[in-house]
């Protein structure tokens, strides 16, 4: 049973123009989103996470919006580079407490993004 | 400075095999994971631990086994080797849960390359 649900498989845009990733999820116990870039050969790195309690986050040209009801959030790049040809994972977990539970991330199947020139 | 590092990067034995990846975080974080991402890029959690726990993904076969020498490493124990057991193996480190005042931010080593032959 897969928790997150992360669209599309694979997205060509132009350079300059805005990549959106989206992805759902179905455990309301979820708390806590990040976004992960994964360029070939290396470990995943956070780009930007989000929390419920804000509809949206920007940081630079990456914007998450994020839909409570409808249990649903996207990834925006504006202005998109051929540097952010990569993949990138929604993710979610539910925190609140410690532990080595804490944290244990949900991710989405990814999304490879090339940024053509 | 490698603020989460594994070893090797490469590892590649017969069928049958019992093989360990090393992963140590120099980022003081007391809770550690291990992530599974297959062929298709699909990312899955294995463990996560930190000093009082040990979180199981109900999926892992008990042929793996996290072994922690102290909070900086976290290495993972394959007996058996199988051929489905190739993949990329990601080590991953993080501050632990917000109720210890911990941190979500999860940070990835560069991955093993598993391949059973």
């Amino acid at each position: 049973q897969q928790q997150v649900k992360q669209s599309p498989q694979s997205l060509i845009v132009q350079k300059g123009g805005i990549s959106i990733i989206n992805c759902a999820y179905e455990n309301t116990a979820f708390d806590y989103f990040p976004w992960y870039q994964q360029f070939p050969g290396k470990g995943p790195a956070l780009l930007i996470a989000i929390r419920p309690d804000v509809s949206e986050k920007k940081e630079g040209r990456f914007t998450i919006s994020f839909n409570k009801s409808a249990k649903q959030f996207s990834l925006h790049i504006m202005d998109s580079q051929p540097g952010d040809s990569a993949t990138y994972f929604c993710a979610a977990s539910r925190g609140g407490y410690s532990g080595a539970g804490s944290y244990q991330l949900t991710f989405g199947k990814g999304t490879k993004l090339s940024v053509i020139p | 400075d490698t603020a989460v590092s594994q070893t090797p990067k490469y590892l590649v034995t017969q069928m049958g095999n019992d093989k360990s990846i090393k992963c140590e975080q120099n980022l003081g974080h007391d809770t550690m994971y291990w992530y599974k991402q297959d062929s298709k890029k699909f990312l899955k959690i294995m463990f996560s631990y930190n000093n009082k726990e040990l979180i199981i993904n109900e999926t892992v076969p008990n042929r793996f086994s996290p072994k922690s020498p102290d909070k900086a490493h976290l290495n993972l124990h394959i007996n058996s080797l199988e051929l489905g057991d190739s993949a990329v193996y990601f080590c991953a480190s993080s501050q632990g849960g917000l109720a210890g005042g911990g941190t979500d931010t999860q940070y990835f080593g560069p991955g093993t390359r598993l391949t059973v032959l």
